[in-house]
């Protein structure tokens, strides 16, 4: 069965302190990972889509990566604007969905 | 603005109704998605049209039926509404059936009391 998690499930930082979010998955084949941001009460914004181990991308202070099991999403020098409950979501080979994990609930402090 | 939107974005209503969700989009996408926020924010996916065409449709109680008059409206039936249903409802949007990232509107917060 196709599963992705995430962890941690909450990280409150204090303003410029880097750090990283996982995504482990298990899927029957990738046809892309995604990440995505959501704010309170709103719906998930896209961020990056990464297809094959080894890609990188990067927008302003995020950089996603990708390996053959695991994604990070990687925060440089966050601010409070950054917190938000960021969701990994894989699609499997051959299928039109998008199976998501749970997030991980970022708090940035100033 | 270009967007997908839903409405109502928020549904109170009684058990053993039957209520309705709108979605459409004007991103000139041609695939459309349902899809369910738990409590615990999990995204669980329940149906999915391509040009009007159901493509994905998995367990869901069939109370709820998904209707799609056009490749940009998406459209959510439920009948006989029970407690367990409250939930967000999101619809999102993607072009073709390809790997293109899908674009969600900003959910419809339904609660049965």
């Amino acid at each position: 069965e196709d599963q992705v998690t995430q962890s941690p499930e909450a990280l409150r930082l204090q303003e410029g302190e880097s750090s990283s979010l996982n995504c482990s998955y298990t899927v029957s084949g990738l046809r892309g990972l995604f990440w995505y941001r959501q704010d309170p009460g709103k719906g998930p914004e896209f961020l990056f889509t990464l297809y094959s181990a080894g890609e990188e991308k990067e927008k302003e202070r995020l950089k996603a990566t990708l390996t053959k099991k695991e994604s990070f999403l990687h925060i440089t020098a966050p601010k409070p604007e950054d917190s938000a409950t960021y969701l990994c979501a894989v699609q499997p080979q051959g299928a039109q969905k998008l199976v998501f994990g749970q997030g991980t609930r970022l708090t940035i402090n100033p | 603005d270009t967007a997908v939107s839903q409405t109502p974005k928020y549904l109170v209503t009684q058990m053993g109704n039957d209520k309705s969700i709108k979605c459409e989009q004007n991103l000139g996408h041609d695939t459309m998605y349902w899809y369910k926020q738990d409590s615990k924010k999990f995204l669980k996916i329940m149906f999915s049209y391509n040009n009007k065409e159901l493509i994905i449709n998995e367990t869901v109680p069939n109370r709820f039926s998904p209707k799609s008059p056009d490749k940009a409206h998406l459209n959510l039936h439920i009948n006989s509404l029970e407690l367990g249903d409250s939930a967000v409802y999101f619809c999102a949007s993607r072009i073709g059936t390809g790997s293109s990232p899908l674009h969600f509107g900003n959910g419809t917060r339904l609660t049965v009391t």
